[in-house]
């Protein structure tokens, strides 16, 4: 089954305590990006890669680090969290750079930083 | 001001009833519109997508972009139970990677 997995689901931690959120696709997509939702903001995209070892920065990217060693891979680093990293975040991969193709997206990860 | 704008909502509709759900944009580069559906505790899948202005329609639904009002529409006919759900208008211009810009979503319940 296509799919884009996200690890862990949920996440309780404290703040200035390293976390990865994983995120793998088993569609050879080469973009990958991370959005994290919020009321009242909506989706916005955190970091984004076009390829293997290419990464960049979207909207959001402060207090956030990305890394795509393996084409199927893009895991989420927050080196130091802190409360108001406190969001609902979703991992997608598209065939087609930017915008143009379908995302799909993974099914979540709520984070909670005390 | 947001580049894309969107109702909120709840909205809150009897089951049968026509929906209507709309976004403004600002941007005038837009020129791909998608909306998505994320049903609770789940990601956004695509549900319809569009380019340039016109109508588009797949079933009950039909998408509608006029671009010289920057003004975006979905509608669905006959609305279920199943159509409960949040969802999301999103549009980018062909600039190279441009990235998908969403709006903060409307959240709709049919009821039966």
């Amino acid at each position: 089954e296509a799919q884009v997995t996200q690890n862990p689901r949920y996440l309780i931690t404290v703040t200035g305590k390293k976390l990865t959120v994983t995120c793998s696709q088993n569609m050879n997509h080469e973009y990958m990006s991370w959005y994290r939702q919020d009321p009242g903001l909506g989706l916005r995209q955190i970091y984004y890669s076009m390829n293997v070892e290419v990464t960049d920065k979207g909207d959001v990217p402060e207090g956030y680090k990305v890394s795509r060693k393996e084409k199927r891979n893009f895991p989420l680093i927050l080196e130091s969290p802190s409360p108001n990293q406190t969001s609902l975040y979703f991992c997608a991969s598209s065939y087609e750079a930017g915008g143009l193709g379908e995302q799909f997206f993974g099914p979540g990860t709520r984070l909670t930083v005390l | 001001q947001k580049e894309v704008e969107q109702d909120p909502g709840p909205l809150s509709v009897p089951e049968g009833a026509i929906v209507s759900l709309n976004c403004t944009y600002s941007n005038s580069a837009f020129q791909y519109f998608m909306w998505y559906r994320q049903y609770s505790r789940k990601g956004p899948e695509l549900l319809m997508y569009t380019y340039s202005s016109g109508n588009k329609e797949d079933g009950r639904f039909t998408a509608q972009v006029d671009k010289s009002s920057k003004y975006i529409s979905l509608f669905i006919r006959d609305s279920q139970p199943s159509d409960s759900a949040t969802y999301l208008c999103a549009m980018t211009s062909n600039f190279g990677n441009e990235k998908l810009t969403f709006g903060t979503g409307t959240r709709l319940t049919i009821i039966p």
